[in-house]
């Protein structure tokens, strides 16, 4: 089992819907985790982090994080055709210092 | 804001020779990082420093080392470049402890011909 998976897509959602990103981890000691996005070509950039159960909004991003059943979300609210990229979920693990990632999901916002 | 910046965005080299990739970040993290990004692949990580002079292996060290003189500077060398090392080298940095976001530089897209 990967210590942090996602389903890498691709996920195509209509300009203006609710895209919802998902992310289970196998570490139960994580406690720190981030959503980074990707252009495809350019490198990742952090768009969220989370460390308490609950959801935690930033504009159009909501992270949700539940610890009982392991597993992150990130939702995007009115996507848009920008939004279009990999999203990555990265938590730390092994109870040290790793950030681990998962492989991404390729998100496509359609016209 | 934190900057990682890298030396270069692209590169062509030619097998043998020795290639040298540097890392600059200006928010005096402690943690260095290189990954190497492929598709399908995911991003894996190269090596890694928690200090000056300080170097750990990550999960595909072979034909790559690196040095850190100094805090703010991390460089991957490919001793003896090979075709299989083509590849997007990704820099990152965050400060000490297992709960702190991390930064990426803008990559540098290596070609080995």
């Amino acid at each position: 089992q990967k210590e942090v998976e996602q389903n890498s897509g691709p996920l195509s959602v209509p300009e203006g819907a609710i895209a919802s990103l998902n992310c289970t981890y196998s570490d139960r000691g994580s406690q720190s985790f981030f959503w980074y996005r990707q252009y495809s070509g350019k490198s990742p950039e952090l768009i969220m982090f989370i460390y308490s159960n609950g959801d935690k909004e930033d504009g159009r991003f909501t992270a949700q994080l539940n610890k009982a059943s392991q597993y992150v979300s990130l939702l995007i609210r009115d996507s848009q055709p920008s939004d279009s990229a990999t999203y990555l979920c990265a938590a730390y693990t092994g109870g040290g210092n790793k950030l681990t990632f998962g492989t991404g999901t390729q998100l496509k916002v359609e016209l | 804001d934190v900057k990682v910046t890298q030396s270069s965005r692209y590169l062509v080299k030619r097998t043998g020779e020795k290639v040298f990739l540097e890392c600059v970040q200006d928010m005096d993290h402690e943690n260095m990082f290189w990954y190497r990004q492929d598709p399908g692949l995911g991003l894996r990580l190269i090596y890694f420093s928690y200090d000056v002079k300080m170097k750990e292996k990550g999960d595909i060290p072979e034909g790559y080392s690196v040095s850190r003189e100094k805090k703010e500077r991390f460089s991957l060398i490919l001793e003896s470049a090979s075709t299989n090392q083509t590849s997007m080298y990704l820099c990152a940095s965050r400060r000490e402890g297992g709960r702190f976001e991390q930064y990426f530089g803008p990559g540098t897209r290596l070609t080995v011909t």
